[in-house]
């Protein structure tokens, strides 16, 4: 079936780094939600991309979605430790989530 | 006031036993979900309600029954628990009518042991 593959899996890093979760798809997407799971915590909603080729940022944090709408990606600059989690893209109309990439950060 | 609410938080049981799970949402919203978070963190969505009724079914065993008395409430009934049934569940909301452009406001999931 339909799926976003997300990479990478796990992904640690010290603070201060930056760092870059990808999600893609074999086929064109109508829309890539975002969103941002704490530890023991649930997913909460970051960002929502529509068009072709758009960039959205909050703070430190830059999300694009592809040209083809294929594939999207959160960029954070500099982590800090309240940026642990895991980070998931969902395919919005499909409720598909991706496998989401688990960011640790090391003080 | 909690936007979405799951209750029990935590939940221990025997294999073999059946089990419920309530929630319910204050946003006035449509449409409720209830996912399923695996060991691996794989969120997979298992039943999707618009106003009460199943819109989505996903492949998930009969054993899983949900039931939406009304649109603020979805509830999940799990008969005869396995060992694999272990997982976090989540109960999502999101507005009817603006097609996938909604986010999903999640309750605070479920931990659901089975022993």
């Amino acid at each position: 079936g339909q799926q976003v593959m997300q990479i990478p899996q796990y992904q640690h890093v010290q603070e201060g780094e930056d760092f870059t979760t990808y999600c893609n798809s074999s086929t064109t997407l109508s829309n890539i939600q975002w969103y941002k799971q704490r530890p023991g915590g649930h997913p909460v909603f970051l960002i929502q991309l529509v068009k072709s080729g758009e960039v959205k940022k909050q703070k430190r944090l830059t999300f694009q979605f592809g040209e083809a709408k294929k594939n999207s990606s959160l960029h954070i600059t500099a982590t800090q430790t309240t940026d642990v989690g895991t980070y998931y893209c969902n395919q919005g109309g499909k409720l598909i989530f991706g496998q989401g990439t688990e960011l640790s950060v090391k003080p | 006031d909690t936007a979405v609410s799951q209750t029990p938080k935590y939940l221990v049981t025997q294999m073999g036993n059946d089990k419920s799970i309530k929630c319910e949402q204050n946003l006035g919203h449509d449409t409720m979900y209830w996912y399923k978070q695996d060991s691996k963190k794989f969120l997979k969505i298992m039943f999707s309600y618009n106003n009460k009724e199943l819109i989505i079914n996903e492949t998930v065993p009969n054993r899983f029954s949900p039931k939406s008395p009304d649109k603020a409430h979805l509830n999940l009934h799990i008969n005869s628990l396995e060992l694999g049934d272990s997982a976090v569940y989540f109960c999502a909301s999101r507005p009817w009518g603006a097609g996938d452009l909604d986010e999903q406001f999640f309750g605070p999931g479920t931990r659901l042991t089975v022993l």
